[in-house]
């Protein structure tokens, strides 16, 4: 059964980057034939799709987020990776990784969540 | 970047009810939408996808309809634990964007 798990820092510094890691289990990433994607919710507050990646290392990012993430994959350790840039206290939110279905992009397997607190 | 309205914002009803939610996009979505259940502490979860798609173990009473710009969630007959928050996503056009919710909350 193909489980994901976000691990990473709870608490991150203004102007440090967040860095989150989706270990992937029950599937490989490199024969999946999936993207792989980074979703954010802020407390209280609704979705936000932040990007996604293929095994190969392509990668799509939302425009309001492009300048300051980067999503990589490591097909060695089935795992992909978010690395979120000079962050403030709006990027303060539960990050989840997920798996949209392969032949369109609604996401039906998603992680349980990691919340990320942005505070000195 | 398209943007989705839910509305309405909370909708009220005893179990046994007929839930309507629903969701308009800025411009045409064709059928690139899907829709998600999410309860507190939880990841959501994919209820619905191509608009009118059920998505694997989901009840029958859980329905979606419409195409380009306005789609319906309808929930037959609300069970207990159909209480939760519901979200709309599009695909039809990057960024992947989602609305802002809909709570059902018991009455």
């Amino acid at each position: 059964q193909l489980q994901l798990q976000e691990s990473g820092p709870g608490l991150v510094k203004p102007s440090e980057t967040l860095s989150l890691t989706c270990s992937v289990s029950g599937a490989s990433i490199s024969n999946s034939g999936h993207y792989w994607g980074w979703i954010r919710q802020p407390p209280g507050k609704g979705l936000e799709w932040i990007g996604s990646i293929y095994y190969s290392g392509t990668t799509y990012y939302n425009p309001s987020l492009k300048s300051r993430v980067t999503i990589s994959v490591d097909t060695s350790k089935n795992e992909f990776s978010l690395n979120l840039r000079s962050v403030t206290a709006t990027d303060t939110a539960v990050y989840y990784c997920a798996r949209p279905r392969r032949w369109d992009n609604a996401f039906d397997i998603w992680g349980q969540g990691t919340m990320v607190t942005v505070s000195s | 970047e398209i943007v989705l309205t839910q509305f309405p914002g909370t909708l009220s009803l005893s179990p046994g009810e007929r839930a309507t939610l629903s969701c308009r996009a800025s411009q045409s979505v064709s059928s690139n939408l899907a829709w998600y259940q999410q309860k507190p502490g939880q990841a959501p979860r994919l209820l619905i996808y191509g608009a009118s798609s059920r998505a694997t173990g989901i009840p029958d009473r859980f329905s979606g309809s419409g195409s380009g710009t306005d789609f319906t969630l309808t929930i037959s007959r609300l069970a207990p634990e159909d209480f939760a928050v519901y979200y709309c996503q599009q695909y039809g056009s990057s960024p992947w964007t989602f609305g802002q919710g809909t709570k059902v909350e018991i009455k």
